[in-house]
């Protein structure tokens, strides 16, 4: 079964509201919790690297004031899109590390996040 | 600097045919490789990964890949393709010091015709 939630799948918004999106490991304290974000037809790439307990770091280009990201327990992360636009419509996803055993590394499912 | 290159950007193939998926990486680091395989709309499956030993990986549905360290390639291969595998492909690259963040390829889209 899955072993990192994500939740939700799919959220429409209108501009310039806030949309959080939440990442849960079920199973495992997670050590490391990424961020991805995926335009249309486009891969993947790496937004924030969120650490329990301590500040995310963030990827050249990110704006760490618009994309929130608390990591406050090992078993959640979430990440924040503040006042969003239509140009942050996109596929976010997380990925999970595992701190003991196991496969190390861990996809959620991605919300589909489209701003009207 | 670090990059991941998958040179094929679609591949169509026949079903019941073979199927290789190119992935060349460039990295300072030992990296760590992974396949994974994307639907429409859906999030990422995990097919396959190497991290040491055995160059030669054996994944789910199907697949393997090989790790070919002096041609910096992790291409993805299987033997008969069925209608099922249609969907995008990609190749990450991540390594000990980015603690699992991956670098990812751009992808490849497999079509599979009748």
């Amino acid at each position: 079964g899955a072993v990192v939630s994500q939740h939700p799948s799919r959220v429409i918004c209108k501009s310039g509201t806030s949309v959080k999106i939440e990442c849960r490991s079920l199973d495992f304290q997670a050590t490391t919790m990424f961020w991805y974000r995926q335009f249309p037809k486009q891969s993947l790439m790496l937004m924030a690297t969120s650490n329990e307990g301590s500040k995310a770091t963030y990827e050249q280009g990110v704006e760490k004031d618009k994309f929130l990201i608390n990591h406050a327990s090992l078993t959640l992360s979430t990440l924040t899109v503040t006042s969003a636009h239509p140009e942050d419509s996109s596929f976010y996803i997380c990925s999970v590390t595992a701190r003991t055993g196991g496969s190390p590394l861990h996809f959620g499912n991605g919300t589909r996040l489209t701003v009207t | 600097a670090q990059s991941v290159t998958q040179p094929d950007i679609h591949i169509t193939v026949s079903e019941g045919a073979s199927l290789e998926l190119r992935c060349n990486y460039s990295y300072g680091a030992t990296p760590y490789l992974f396949w994974y395989v994307q639907s429409p709309g859906q999030g990422l499956q995990l097919l396959l990964k190497y991290f040491s030993g055995d160059t030669l990986v054996q994944g789910i549905k199907g697949f393997e890949a090989e790790f070919k360290r002096s041609q910096s390639s992790f291409n993805l291969r299987k033997p008969s393709v069925h209608w099922s595998d249609a969907a995008e492909y990609f190749c990450a690259v991540g390594t000990l010091n980015s603690g699992y963040a991956l670098n990812f390829g751009k992808g490849t889209s497999l079509l599979v015709t009748p």
